[in-house]
């Protein structure tokens, strides 16, 4: 089984351009998340889905930000208008909510660092 | 609302000492999860382990032991006799039981493990 994917690793922009990230998880995991974390704290929670379904938004994730998982496969998280704030590693976690030893445990890819210059 | 709080920043120890790594967290719920995650320097966010709130057990696995006290809302993680592939910086985590699950971290401690 592979572990959660995350394309591409790096990005690079300029202040203004919208980028998009793309996250490939387990396969059979139901939920999908998005987190983003700064140089020296810990992730913080953007998005959830479920299968297809976007159920949750932090107040982190402004209008710039969109997300989405068409057939409840991939996801694909896109700022709009980046601003230099926004550089980050954005990680994408998936986990399965069947009943076993993995149940509501999340499973991280290696993430997208984007610098916005 | 919940909180995870590691106040150890930085921790520095020689190859084959053993260091434990403090998590006190915060939450109104009365069921949740607590996690640990490692994250080398490679930047990938490793699992592991998982514990739930009703399941108090201390468990052991290889080198690693993690201690749960719900009296004092901790869940210590200890690595006997560390190695330097030990360096990493790890981060425990906490999420509700039912819902979104979504993971509230601690700012994480980096751990030095010197040859």
């Amino acid at each position: 089984d592979t572990g959660v994917s995350q394309n591409p690793r790096h990005k690079i922009t300029k202040r203004g351009q919208n980028v998009t990230f793309r996250c490939d998880p387990i396969s059979e995991h139901n939920r999908l998340y998005w987190y983003r974390q700064t140089l020296g704290q810990g992730p913080e929670f953007l998005t959830y889905f479920q299968n297809e379904a976007q159920l949750e938004k932090s107040r982190l994730l402004s209008d710039r930000f969109s997300a989405e998982r068409p057939k409840g496969s991939f996801s694909t998280l896109e700022i709009q208008r980046t601003e230099q704030g926004d550089s980050a590693m954005y990680l994408c976690a998936s986990s399965p909510i069947r009943s076993g030893p993995d149940l509501d445990t999340q499973y991280f890819g290696p993430g997208t660092r984007l610098t916005v210059l | 609302a919940q909180k995870v709080t590691q106040a150890q920043t930085e921790i520095s120890v020689v190859e084959k000492e053993d260091v434990t790594l403090d998590c006190v967290y915060e939450t109104r719920d009365t069921t949740y999860y607590l996690f640990w995650y490692k994250q080398p320097p490679s930047g990938e966010l490793v699992f592991l382990i998982r514990r739930n709130s009703f399941d108090e057990q201390n468990e052991i696995s290889g080198r690693y032991s993690w201690n749960f006290q719900k009296s004092t809302s901790s869940f210590n993680f200890t690595i006997t006799a560390s190695q330097v592939v030990d360096s990493a910086v790890y981060f425990c985590a906490l999420s509700e039981l039912y819902g979104a699950n979504n993971l509230f971290f601690g700012t994480g401690t980096r751990l030095t493990v010197i040859p």
